[in-house]
């Protein structure tokens, strides 16, 4: 199995442009989650998804930032317009979302966002 | 609401040392408790775990005790290694409902040669 696959790996823009980070589950996985992390905050849950649908969106830090999850093997996470305080590593995670696996969550390798 | 707490780091320690991690936990019932390991540039993943009172979890030398008691998932290792350089995040799954992780905010560890 390929693992939780995310694009791009590193992302620069400048201030007030549009960014949009890409994930792919793992196949069969019905959970899918977005954290951010920084030095000064740590792991932030952004928000997950179970079958395709956002259950908990409450770590979304403001309206600048949106997800979808169209189908069950891709979502994007959407930052419009950008700040540099948005300047963070952003993963992804999928997991099985049922039972007692549900805990047992797969991280991508990470984004890494500047915003200058 | 819950809440991880660990200690603050880095670690840093000699090849072949003991390593504990202190972490303790705040919830209500009986969560499931979890150590990720995050290696440098990587995302994280799932070191161990241990889903109910008394558990006691390992892995690749690793380990880890449940205990209800002092609500307390402690990680240790006898002997690190310079491969074990890593940050190590603590974290729970709450009994009730609610398919989401609770992390702590991650220990450094540094291992020299």
């Amino acid at each position: 199995d390929a693992g939780v696959i995310q694009s791009p790996r590193h992302e620069v823009t400048e201030m007030g442009q549009e960014v949009t980070l890409r994930c792919k589950p793992i196949s069969g996985h019905n959970s899918l989650f977005w954290y951010r992390q920084t030095m000064m905050r740590g792991l932030e849950l952004l928000i997950y998804f179970n079958n395709n649908v956002p259950i908990d969106d409450s770590g979304m830090p403001e309206d600048r930032f949106s997800a979808k999850m169209p189908n069950a093997s891709f979502s994007t996470l959407k930052i419009q317009p950008s700040e540099p305080r948005d300047s963070a590593v952003y993963f992804c995670a999928s997991s099985l979302g049922t039972g007692t696996s549900a805990y047992e969550q797969y991280f991508g390798p990470g984004t890494r966002l500047t915003v200058t | 609401g819950n809440s991880v707490t660990q200690m603050e780091g880095p670690v840093t320690l000699s090849e072949e040392a003991f390593l504990t991690i202190n972490c303790t936990y705040t919830a209500t019932g009986y969560p499931s408790l979890f150590w990720y390991v995050q290696y440098p540039g990587e995302g994280l993943q799932l070191l161990l775990k241990a889903t109910k009172a008394d558990d006691k979890g390992s892995n690749k030398g690793f380990e880890a005790t449940y205990r209800k008691e002092t609500t307390s998932f402690h990680l240790e290792k006898g002997s690190v290694q310079v491969s074990d350089s890593a940050v190590y995040f603590c974290a729970l799954w709450p009994q009730a409902a609610g398919n989401k992780l609770t992390f702590g905010g991650g220990t450094r560890v540094l291992v020299k040669p």
